[in-house]
Protein backbone atom coordinates (compact mmCIF):
# COMPACT_ATOMS: atom_id res chain seq x y z
CA UNK A 1 0.00 0.00 0.00
CA UNK A 2 0.84 3.71 -0.23
CA UNK A 3 3.11 4.95 2.77
CA UNK A 4 2.50 8.47 4.02
CA UNK A 5 4.84 10.23 6.52
CA UNK A 6 4.99 12.78 8.97
CA UNK A 7 7.71 14.51 10.93
CA UNK A 8 8.44 15.35 13.22
CA UNK A 9 6.89 12.19 15.06
CA UNK A 10 6.70 13.80 18.83
CA UNK A 11 7.93 17.35 19.47
CA UNK A 12 7.86 19.38 22.80
CA UNK A 13 7.44 23.33 22.44
CA UNK A 14 6.94 26.25 24.82
CA UNK A 15 3.88 27.99 25.29
CA UNK A 16 3.29 30.65 22.93
CA UNK A 17 5.44 29.39 20.01
CA UNK A 18 5.07 27.64 16.63
CA UNK A 19 5.10 24.81 15.23
CA UNK A 20 5.10 22.96 11.66
CA UNK A 21 4.19 20.02 11.23
CA UNK A 22 4.72 17.92 7.87
CA UNK A 23 3.22 15.20 5.91
CA UNK A 24 4.16 13.84 3.03
CA UNK A 25 2.87 11.40 0.41
CA UNK A 26 5.93 9.04 0.05
CA UNK A 27 5.22 7.19 -3.28
CA UNK A 28 2.08 8.48 -4.52
CA UNK A 29 0.91 12.44 -5.45
CA UNK A 30 -1.80 14.14 -3.26
CA UNK A 31 -3.98 17.07 -4.57
CA UNK A 32 -5.71 16.43 -1.27
CA UNK A 33 -4.85 15.47 2.22
CA UNK A 34 -6.45 15.64 5.88
CA UNK A 35 -5.47 16.76 8.87
CA UNK A 36 -7.32 15.56 12.28
CA UNK A 37 -6.60 16.06 15.49
CA UNK A 38 -6.98 13.15 18.54
CA UNK A 39 -7.01 13.44 22.05
CA UNK A 40 -6.35 10.96 24.30
CA UNK A 41 -8.99 8.48 24.49
CA UNK A 42 -10.93 9.92 22.11
CA UNK A 43 -11.16 9.32 18.32
CA UNK A 44 -9.74 11.35 15.44
CA UNK A 45 -11.54 14.46 14.60
CA UNK A 46 -10.92 16.16 10.97
CA UNK A 47 -9.69 19.56 11.39
CA UNK A 48 -9.24 20.84 7.66
CA UNK A 49 -9.01 19.43 4.43
CA UNK A 50 -5.80 20.19 2.65
CA UNK A 51 -5.62 21.08 -1.26
CA UNK A 52 -2.56 21.60 -3.40
CA UNK A 53 -2.50 25.22 -5.19
CA UNK A 54 -5.93 26.35 -2.97
CA UNK A 55 -6.43 27.31 0.53
CA UNK A 56 -7.64 24.72 3.07
CA UNK A 57 -10.81 24.23 3.88
CA UNK A 58 -11.62 24.00 7.96
CA UNK A 59 -14.23 22.23 9.66
CA UNK A 60 -16.53 24.10 12.13
CA UNK A 61 -15.26 25.29 15.00
CA UNK A 62 -10.65 25.18 13.83
CA UNK A 63 -9.63 28.58 13.95
CA UNK A 64 -7.99 28.82 10.67
CA UNK A 65 -5.41 31.58 11.59
CA UNK A 66 -4.20 29.13 14.60
CA UNK A 67 -3.85 26.06 12.53
CA UNK A 68 -2.34 27.45 9.16
CA UNK A 69 -2.23 24.68 6.25
CA UNK A 70 0.01 25.19 3.16
CA UNK A 71 -0.10 22.24 0.66
CA UNK A 72 3.03 23.33 -1.49
CA UNK A 73 3.73 20.50 -3.63
CA UNK A 74 1.84 16.89 -4.78
CA UNK A 75 3.39 15.66 -1.98
CA UNK A 76 3.88 17.56 1.09
CA UNK A 77 1.24 19.71 3.08
CA UNK A 78 2.39 21.18 6.59
CA UNK A 79 0.39 21.99 9.59
CA UNK A 80 1.16 24.85 11.59
CA UNK A 81 0.04 25.50 14.73
CA UNK A 82 0.95 29.19 15.98
CA UNK A 83 1.15 30.48 19.34
CA UNK A 84 0.73 27.24 20.65
CA UNK A 85 -1.21 26.58 23.95
CA UNK A 86 -1.14 23.83 26.52
CA UNK A 87 -4.67 23.11 25.30
CA UNK A 88 -3.05 22.43 22.31
CA UNK A 89 -1.60 19.52 23.43
CA UNK A 90 -2.30 16.21 21.47
CA UNK A 91 -1.95 13.79 18.50
CA UNK A 92 -2.26 15.18 14.61
CA UNK A 93 -2.38 12.43 12.09
CA UNK A 94 -3.23 13.17 8.44
CA UNK A 95 -3.91 11.24 5.55
CA UNK A 96 -4.15 11.19 1.58
CA UNK A 97 -6.28 9.27 -0.55
CA UNK A 98 -5.33 6.82 -2.48
CA UNK A 99 -6.38 4.00 -4.98
CA UNK A 100 -8.28 4.21 -8.22
CA UNK A 101 -11.22 5.67 -6.98
CA UNK A 102 -9.23 7.77 -4.22
CA UNK A 103 -11.40 5.61 -1.53
CA UNK A 104 -8.30 4.40 0.38
CA UNK A 105 -6.95 6.35 3.03
CA UNK A 106 -3.54 5.86 4.03
CA UNK A 107 -2.62 7.90 7.38
CA UNK A 108 0.68 9.08 8.66
CA UNK A 109 2.22 7.63 11.60
CA UNK A 110 1.20 11.05 13.40
CA UNK A 111 3.21 13.59 15.41
CA UNK A 112 2.53 14.09 19.23
CA UNK A 113 2.61 17.58 20.15
CA UNK A 114 3.33 18.65 23.99
CA UNK A 115 3.06 22.64 24.76
CA UNK A 116 4.88 23.32 28.17
CA UNK B 1 -21.66 11.49 6.21
CA UNK B 2 -23.51 8.34 7.39
CA UNK B 3 -23.77 8.49 11.56
CA UNK B 4 -22.25 5.18 12.48
CA UNK B 5 -23.17 2.99 15.61
CA UNK B 6 -20.65 0.35 16.58
CA UNK B 7 -20.07 -1.82 20.15
CA UNK B 8 -17.73 -0.14 22.57
CA UNK B 9 -15.29 -3.02 23.04
CA UNK B 10 -15.35 -6.94 21.94
CA UNK B 11 -13.08 -9.77 23.14
CA UNK B 12 -11.62 -12.39 21.05
CA UNK B 13 -9.38 -15.74 21.73
CA UNK B 14 -6.72 -15.59 19.27
CA UNK B 15 -6.70 -17.79 16.46
CA UNK B 16 -10.77 -18.13 16.62
CA UNK B 17 -12.83 -15.25 13.62
CA UNK B 18 -13.82 -12.21 15.26
CA UNK B 19 -16.91 -10.54 13.46
CA UNK B 20 -17.36 -7.22 14.03
CA UNK B 21 -20.56 -5.31 13.72
CA UNK B 22 -21.52 -1.28 12.40
CA UNK B 23 -25.19 -0.16 11.69
CA UNK B 24 -24.88 2.83 9.22
CA UNK B 25 -28.63 3.22 8.65
CA UNK B 26 -28.47 6.73 7.16
CA UNK B 27 -25.47 5.51 4.47
CA UNK B 28 -26.10 7.13 1.47
CA UNK B 29 -26.31 4.89 -1.59
CA UNK B 30 -23.53 6.08 -3.13
CA UNK B 31 -21.14 6.14 0.17
CA UNK B 32 -18.62 3.40 0.65
CA UNK B 33 -18.06 1.78 3.58
CA UNK B 34 -14.99 1.64 5.38
CA UNK B 35 -13.11 0.31 8.28
CA UNK B 36 -9.96 1.28 9.64
CA UNK B 37 -7.94 0.30 12.84
CA UNK B 38 -6.05 2.23 14.93
CA UNK B 39 -2.98 0.40 17.73
CA UNK B 40 -2.28 3.06 20.27
CA UNK B 41 -0.13 5.89 19.40
CA UNK B 42 -0.18 5.17 15.98
CA UNK B 43 -1.45 6.45 12.76
CA UNK B 44 -5.05 4.25 11.52
CA UNK B 45 -4.57 1.90 9.18
CA UNK B 46 -7.07 0.88 6.57
CA UNK B 47 -8.31 -2.52 6.30
CA UNK B 48 -11.19 -3.20 3.59
CA UNK B 49 -14.16 -1.19 2.25
CA UNK B 50 -16.92 -1.81 0.38
CA UNK B 51 -20.10 -0.55 -1.55
CA UNK B 52 -22.58 -3.30 -1.54
CA UNK B 53 -21.10 -6.55 -2.94
CA UNK B 54 -19.29 -8.08 0.26
CA UNK B 55 -15.43 -7.89 -0.16
CA UNK B 56 -12.21 -10.03 0.21
CA UNK B 57 -8.64 -9.24 0.91
CA UNK B 58 -5.77 -10.09 2.60
CA UNK B 59 -6.48 -8.47 5.80
CA UNK B 60 -10.03 -9.03 6.36
CA UNK B 61 -13.47 -9.79 4.70
CA UNK B 62 -16.64 -7.24 4.71
CA UNK B 63 -20.18 -8.62 4.67
CA UNK B 64 -22.62 -5.95 3.57
CA UNK B 65 -26.40 -6.31 4.51
CA UNK B 66 -28.56 -6.13 1.28
CA UNK B 67 -30.10 -3.10 2.68
CA UNK B 68 -26.77 -1.91 3.61
CA UNK B 69 -27.73 -0.55 6.70
CA UNK B 70 -25.17 -2.48 8.36
CA UNK B 71 -22.34 -4.57 7.95
CA UNK B 72 -19.51 -6.95 10.01
CA UNK B 73 -16.04 -6.92 9.48
CA UNK B 74 -14.65 -10.41 9.67
CA UNK B 75 -11.19 -11.29 11.04
CA UNK B 76 -11.12 -14.53 10.26
CA UNK B 77 -8.86 -16.09 12.51
CA UNK B 78 -7.41 -13.05 15.56
CA UNK B 79 -3.95 -12.72 16.17
CA UNK B 80 -2.51 -10.54 19.31
CA UNK B 81 -1.35 -7.93 16.58
CA UNK B 82 -5.35 -7.25 15.88
CA UNK B 83 -6.11 -5.72 19.13
CA UNK B 84 -6.68 -2.55 18.26
CA UNK B 85 -9.34 -0.42 17.78
CA UNK B 86 -11.78 -1.10 14.76
CA UNK B 87 -13.92 2.12 13.01
CA UNK B 88 -16.42 1.64 10.73
CA UNK B 89 -17.06 4.74 8.48
CA UNK B 90 -19.75 5.64 6.14
CA UNK B 91 -18.65 8.31 3.90
CA UNK B 92 -17.40 9.61 0.81
CA UNK B 93 -13.32 10.48 0.42
CA UNK B 94 -13.85 12.48 3.78
CA UNK B 95 -14.11 10.07 7.05
CA UNK B 96 -15.67 11.14 9.92
CA UNK B 97 -14.64 8.83 12.90
CA UNK B 98 -16.78 7.16 15.59
CA UNK B 99 -15.90 5.84 18.89
CA UNK B 100 -15.08 2.88 17.50
CA UNK B 101 -14.44 -0.89 18.79
CA UNK B 102 -11.59 -1.94 21.08
CA UNK B 103 -11.14 -5.31 19.87
CA UNK B 104 -9.03 -6.77 23.00
CA UNK B 105 -7.76 -10.77 21.67
CA UNK B 106 -7.02 -12.96 24.45
CA UNK B 107 -3.97 -15.54 24.27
Amino acid sequence: GAVVSQHPSRVICKSGTSVKIECRSLDFQATTMFWYRQFPKQSLMLMATSNEGSKATYEQGVEKDKFLINHASLTLSTLTVTSAHPEDSSFYICSAPWGTELYEQYFGPGTRLTVT
Amino acid sequence: DAKTTQPNSMESNEEEPVHLPCNHSTISGTDYIHWYRQLPSQGPEYVIHGLTSNVNNRMASLAIAEDRKSSTLILHRATLRDAAVYYCLGSARQLTFGSGTQLTVLP
